[in-house]
């Protein structure tokens, strides 16, 4: 079974810093997908960015990059110059390669941008 | 491009009641998913689907709830008889295949309170 960790249940940040947001996983897979989606008070979840256990580069969009360290089964979340827009609850996901698209969410973490 | 479509927005029912949840996925998509929201439990995958087939079910709660996929554009989420313990938002969403990286495709949710 696998199980996703997010220690942070809420942060704030100030507009324009940078923030990173702690996931991490525990496994047996020894394929699997990690994704971190975006849910803002009006409560659609918003893709934001994924990570396949065999890149060897980080991945970025944007302003989201993921600090992924396999060996320590993490996929932190940095969220780079904070917009008030920003202001949400952020998801870890993970999914097996072999049951692709089988999803299992951490608890989140609610980030506040302040100006 | 039309995402994936949800109905009713919000639901409020009462204990025993039949309640039916439908989905229309993005067009050419062919896994769909079913999840609940809750404080509680957070975000779990209740079945998914492929081509219009159900391959994992093992989160949907109990023999109250069943889910269909009647064709590639429609699938529904029963709850018969409900009780309060259901009250939760319902997201579904779909999944363009089962290729390694894509990320789902979440609707706005159902927001269920049964009293």
């Amino acid at each position: 079974a696998q199980k996703i960790t997010q220690t942070q249940p809420g942060m704030f940040v100030q507009e324009k810093e940078a923030v990173t947001l702690d996931c991490t996983y525990d496994t047996s897979d020894p394929s699997y997908g990690l994704f971190w989606y975006k849910q803002p008070s009006s409560g659609e979840m918003i893709f934001l960015i994924y990570q396949g256990s065999y890149d060897q580069q980080n991945a970025t969009e944007g302003r989201y990059s993921l600090n992924f360290q396999k060996a320590r089964k993490s996929a932190n979340l940095v969220i780079s110059a904070s917009q008030l827009g920003d202001s949400a609850m952020y998801f870890c996901a993970m999914t097996p390669t072999d049951s692709w698209g089988k999803l299992q969410f951490g608890a989140g973490t609610q980030v506040v941008v302040t100006p | 491009d039309a995402g994936v479509i949800q109905s009713p927005r919000h639901e409020v029912t009462e204990m025993g009641q039949e309640v039916t949840l439908r989905c229309k996925p993005i067009s050419g998509h062919n896994s769909l998913f079913w999840y609940r929201q809750t404080m509680m439990r957070g975000l779990e995958l209740l079945i998914y689907f492929n081509n219009n087939v159900p391959i994992d079910d093992s989160g949907m709660p109990e023999d109250r709830f069943s889910a269909k996929m009647p064709n590639a554009s429609f699938s529904t989420l029963k709850i018969q008889p409900s009780e309060p313990r259901d009250s939760a938002v319902y997201f579904c969403a779909s999944r363009p295949g089962r290729g390694e990286g894509e990320t789902q495709y979440f609707g706005p949710g159902t927001r269920l309170l049964v009293l």
